[in-house]
């Protein structure tokens, strides 16, 4: 039972354009969502999150939406650069109930950012 | 110092091996983890410390042991592994709440493990 998806694996861009990663979740106790970036050979970087109490988290050229009725949340990143190309993890967690730190990982989407 | 620090990079071991994983940080985090993660799938969660103390295990197996020896150190001990454990082992640390909340994790680079 997937409970965070990413349903895309993967995303092409061009360079100075705008790249939109989604993700949808299930479990409604989730409360807290974060994005992920990840270079091979490397650990998952903490990019930005996201309180379900808000709709929308900016920070320079990355911005999370959060959609709590329909379950979605994207990530915007504009505009897109070259050193962006990753694969993108959402991931969410129940911060306030027992289970805290234990975050819940979507599948991947591989970003490429053409020049 | 944002650094989690995680030994060896790579590791191969046959099946009646004992080894040992290493995870090191400087920030005061109080809350330390372990990650798997397969090829092509998500990180999936291990075992959670909290301030020393082991606070979540998702039922992993006995031949995965860990350890938390201080605030600054997490082990994973390893012994009698099958092949199909072989995985990057990634290791985070944050901040421990009050109420437990965690905002976000920093990951190590990871531990690439083969399992002969």
């Amino acid at each position: 039972d997937q409970q965070v998806k990413q349903n895309s694996p993967s995303l092409s861009v061009q360079e100075g354009r705008i790249s939109i990663l989604n993700c949808d979740y299930t479990n409604s106790m989730f409360d807290y969502f974060l994005w992920y970036k990840k270079y091979p050979a490397e650990g998952p970087t903490f990019l930005i999150s996201i309180s379900s109490i808000k709709d929308k988290n900016e920070d320079g050229r990355f911005t999370v939406f959060l959609n709590k009725s329909a379950k979605h949340l994207s990530l915007h990143i504009v505009p897109s650069q070259p050193g962006d190309s990753a694969v993108y993890f959402c991931a969410a967690l129940n911060a306030g109930g027992t289970s805290y730190g234990k975050l819940t990982f979507g599948q991947g989407t591989i970003l490429t950012v053409h020049p | 110092d944002t650094e989690v620090t995680q030994t060896p990079k790579h590791l191969v071991m046959g099946m009646t091996n004992k080894k040992s994983l290493k995870c090191e940080q400087h920030m005061g985090h109080r809350a330390m983890y372990w990650y798997k993660q397969k090829a092509k799938k998500p990180p999936e969660l291990m075992f959670v410390y909290s301030y020393e103390k082991l606070s979540i295990n998702e039922s992993v197996p006995s031949r995965f042991s860990p350890e938390c020896p201080n605030s600054s150190l997490l082990n994973l001990h390893l012994h009698a592994l099958q092949p199909e454990d072989s995985a990057l082992y990634l290791c985070a640390s944050s901040q421990a709440g009050t109420g437990g909340f965690i905002e976000k994790l920093f990951f190590g680079s990871g531990t690439q493990l083969s399992v002969l």
